[in-house]
């Protein structure tokens, strides 16, 4: 049962305009969830994370939306750059601590979509 | 600061075989995770060390286990392998337990079961 869905596996975009990947999540308990963006031989890297109090988090050319309602997530990339070409990975947690709380941390990932930025 | 480190970083073994898989967190961080990754299954979390104890599983068989050293260092060991754990298996470092915005991964292992 996959509970963190991303049911684009891939996404091509012309350099300049607007990325937008798509995350769908089951488990009402998420509270806190993550982008990971993620170069072939290289581990993933945090990019960007969302708390479910809010709505909308901005980091520069990267924004994510939570729509808890349809328990919906989604990253856009604004401007996409040639660089940004790499798996995203969307992940949620359930119970995220203060720091330093224990039994929490398990982060579900979906499957990713990979992204191609053509210049 | 040297980032997390995996070895080896290729690995081929046979059915039936066991294989041990080695992770250095960054200097500091006392939590490591290890994540298996399938094509059909993403990315998948296997279990999180803290202060050498394991705090949180994930639900694979009892075939997969770990171990973390005082120096935090974590070895991850892979008994009777099938051939669906071939896979890349990624550890992620923090400094904090359970801190999931805070975790750095390796380049991972790539494990190939023949």
């Amino acid at each position: 049962d996959q509970q963190v869905k991303q049911n684009s596996p891939s996404l091509s975009v012309q350099e300049g305009r607007i990325s937008i990947l798509n995350c769908d999540y089951t488990n009402s308990m998420f509270d806190y969830f993550l982008w990971y963006k993620k170069y072939p031989a290289e581990g993933p890297t945090f990019l960007i994370s969302i708390s479910s109090i809010k709505d909308k988090n901005e980091d520069g050319r990267f924004t994510v939306f939570l729509n808890k309602s349809a328990k919906h997530l989604s990253l856009h990339i604004v401007p996409s750059q040639p660089g940004d070409s790499a798996v995203y990975f969307c992940a949620a947690s359930a119970g995220s601590p203060p720091h330093g709380s224990s039994n929490t941390g398990k982060l579900i990932f979906g499957q990713g979509t990979t992204l191609q930025v053509k210049p | 600061k040297a980032g997390v480190t995996q070895t080896p970083r290729y690995l081929i073994k046979t059915r039936g075989q066991q294989v041990t898989l080695s992770c250095s967190p960054i200097s500091g961080h006392r939590s490591v995770s290890w994540y298996q990754q399938t094509p059909g299954q993403g990315l998948q979390f296997l279990f999180e060390y803290f202060s050498e104890t394991q705090r949180n599983k994930g639900n694979f068989p009892g075939r997969f286990s770990g171990r973390q050293f005082s120096n935090s260092r974590s070895e991850m060991n892979v008994s009777t392998l099938e051939l669906g754990d071939s896979a890349l298996y990624l550890c992620a470092s923090s400094p904090l337990l359970a801190s999931t915005d805070t975790q750095y991964f390796g380049p991972g292992t790539r494990l190939t079961v023949l």
